[in-house]
């Protein structure tokens, strides 16, 4: 079975600190795939970034960057200087295929930017 | 604007009632992938539809039950509601997501999903 653990509930940060927020996962899968999406107050939920599990490379895409460590288990989202307009419910989730596909989602973190 | 539209956005009806959400995903996506969101049981994944062939179920229950037509589009009929059925029901979309495994360019298939806005189902 599969397992994503956010076990950061909520998260308050001034504007312009750094901010990670942890996601560890299960599965006994070795081909998998992680991903991260936003849900902003409005309530859509927003992809924002997908990797697989034969690619270790972090990843930066302007003030988000991601660290993906298998040996922990862990994909972890670090936004940088944060702003008010980050303040969102993250989900990370994770994907394993048999036949179809099958998404698992962590329980979320809510993230609080303060002006 | 993700491209998968979700109607009605707001849904109120009565217990022991009978409601049917629909989906359409954006254009070009074989797959769809139902969602309930409730505050206690977070983001659950329901059901995932490929090239109209049921191909994924996660926690549906079995009141629920969920199809894909020809023209792709999808519903999801929630039968003899309960009050813990309120939720927000989303729909997803992808390209891929169907297969059979150990193909070439199955790794293909792992596609990210596409949200719609979603429907707000309560139940009174």
């Amino acid at each position: 079975a599969q397992k994503v653990t956010q076990a950061q509930t909520e998260i308050s940060v001034v504007e312009k600190e750094d901010v990670t927020l942890d996601c560890v996962y299960e599965t006994r899968d070795t081909t998998y795939y992680l991903f991260w999406y936003k849900q902003p107050p409005s309530g859509e939920l927003v992809f924002l970034i997908r990797r697989n599990s034969f690619d270790e490379q972090n990843e930066i895409s302007g003030r988000y960057s991601w660290n993906f460590q298998k040996s922990t288990s862990s994909f972890n989202f670090t936004i940088t200087a944060s702003q008010v307009v980050d303040s969102a419910v993250y989900f990370c989730a994770l994907s394993v295929y048999f036949y179809g596909q099958n998404f698992v989602f962590g329980p979320g973190t809510r993230l609080s930017v303060l002006p | 604007d993700s491209g998968v539209t979700q109607t009605p956005k707001h849904l109120i009806t009565a217990t022991g009632q009978r409601v049917t959400l629909r989906c359409s995903p954006r254009s070009g996506d074989l797959s769809v992938y139902w969602y309930q969101q409730s505050l206690d049981q977070g983001l659950q994944f329901l059901i995932q539809y490929y090239n109209g062939e049921e191909r994924a179920k996660g926690n549906i229950l079995e009141r629920f039950s969920a199809q894909q037509f020809p023209d792709l589009h999808s519903e999801l009929n929630l039968s003899s509601l309960e009050l813990g059925d309120s939720a927000l029901y989303f729909c997803a979309s992808s390209v891929g997501g169907g297969g059979i495994p150990g193909l070439a360019g199955v790794r293909a298939s792992y596609n990210e999903q596409f949200f719609g806005p979603g429907t707000r189902l309560t139940v009174l």
